[in-house]
Order: C-alpha cells, then sequence, then structure tokens
C-alpha cells in the first residue's frame, strides 16, 4: 500500500534552516508528480510546491518563494523540502501528497502524516 | 489567482441526514480540476472527489461531486458517524488553492 513518512520538523528559530524529508513506498516513485502542503494551527490548507515527476521542473507557493526548494531523489525513493530564512508565519504541519499521476493537473490522492514545524525565538 | 469560497462555514447535523456543500469559485475552474478532501481531527486529509464528480478509490457511494464552471458541491447522503469532519475543496487548473473549509458537525 502507498505510504508516505514524513520527517525533519522541529522547533527553529527565525532566520534558520531545516530540511524536510518524504520517504515513499508502494508506487513507482519516479512517475509521480509530488507536493508539499502546510497547514497552520487550527487553519486550512496551503499548498507550498510542487515537483515534476522527474525533478526537471519546480513550482513555489509566493509565499515561500526565493526562501523554499523542493527536490527529489529518485533513486531513493524521498522528497525533499529545504526551508530557509525562516519566519514565524512558517509554523505548520507540513505534509507531502502524491499527485494522481506524473502530471501537474491532478488531485493528491495521497498524503503523509505531516510534521510539525515551529518557528519561534 | 482562483479563490474558493466554501459554504456554509459549519454545517449541524444528525447521523442519516443528507448533507449539501457548497464551494464556489472565483473563476472558472479548468476541466473541472475540482477535488474535494475530508480531514478528521489530527489527521491528514483524504481525497474524496476528483475531477469534480469522480470518486477516489475506496471512498463509500454515498458521496457524490457535482457542478462545473464555478459552482461545485459535495453531497453526500446518509450520513455515518466517521464522516463527520472537516471538508475542503480544491482547484488544480492554475496553480492550487484551496478552500477555508467547511466544518460537519453532530447536530
Amino acid at each position: 500500500q502507498v505510504q508516505l513518512v514524513v520527517s525533519g520538523g522541529g522547533v527553529v528559530q527565525p532566520g534558520r534552516s531545516l530540511r524536510l524529508s518524504c520517504a515513499a513506498s508502494g508506487f513507482t516513485f519516479s512517475s509521480h508528480a509530488m507536493h508539499w502542503v502546510r497547514q497552520a494551527p487550527g487553519k486550512g490548507l496551503e499548498w507550498v510546491s510542487v515537483i515534476s515527476y522527474d525533478g526537471n521542473n519546480k513550482y513555489h507557493a509566493d509565499s515561500v518563494k526565493g526562501r523554499f526548494t523542493i527536490s527529489r531523489d529518485n533513486s531513493k525513493d524521498t522528497l525533499y523540502l529545504q526551508m530557509n530564512s525562516l519566519r514565524t508565519e512558517d509554523t505548520a504541519i507540513y505534509y507531502c501528497a502524491k499527485a494522481r499521476s506524473g502530471h501537474y493537473s491532478n488531485a493528491f490522492d495521497y498524503w503523509g502524516q505531516g510534521t510539525l514545524v515551529t518557528v519561534s525565538s | 489567482e482562483i479563490v474558493l469560497t466554501q459554504s456554509p462555514g459549519t454545517l449541524s447535523l444528525s447521523p442519516g441526514e443528507r448533507a449539501t456543500l457548497s464551494c464556489r469559485a472565483s473563476q472558472s475552474v479548468s476541466s473541472s480540476y475540482l477535488a474535494w478532501y475530508q480531514q478528521r481531527p489530527g489527521q491528514a486529509p483524504r481525497l474524496l472527489i476528483y475531477g469534480a464528480s469522480s470518486r477516489a478509490t475506496g471512498i463509500p457511494d454515498r458521496f457524490s461531486g457535482s457542478g462545473s464552471g464555478t459552482d461545485f458541491t459535495l453531497t453526500i447522503s446518509g450520513l455515518e458517524p466517521e464522516d463527520f469532519a472537516v471538508f475542503y475543496c480544491q482547484q488544480y487548473g492554475v496553480s492550487y488553492t484551496f478552500g477555508q473549509g467547511t466544518k460537519l458537525e453532530i447536530k
């Protein structure tokens, strides 16, 4: 069965960096676009980043552009989110999510359990 | 950016009743690239509906989606206790945006 295991969250000071990982199994990772989505405490869902199946194309939300970078290692079936220059407003649960296909315009059919990132001094 | 507005904010119903949730887009959603997700407390979202009306794998047929253009609806016929949760609509035709959510609570 499809599994997405997210790790790397924690407490970090403003301006510092953190890298999240999402280990995938149960499907052909290299055939699917992948996403990061976040949810601030008690709030709704916010899309963060997407990466194409082969890693050649990446897009980020305006709120994180220039600070966050999505990447993937298809040899390790793992998705990453490098988060730099973190701000207090980046505090959220971060989920990785699998696209239904390799195409960007598709729903997110499986989600990891999420990891909490807290940005605080 | 396509803004999605969900209504009502909270819906109070009893098990066995029918729930109707609305999602309105600020501009037309191309090719019905509209999905619905359910999120139970402390859990990750779960895909219910994609393409406005197609049920995801393993989703019971009491969940149905309809609509096109700017107006979409999620209907849950015969509410079960496990259905009470927060529901989000999402468009994935032009970047990705989510609605603010509708909380379905037990009356």
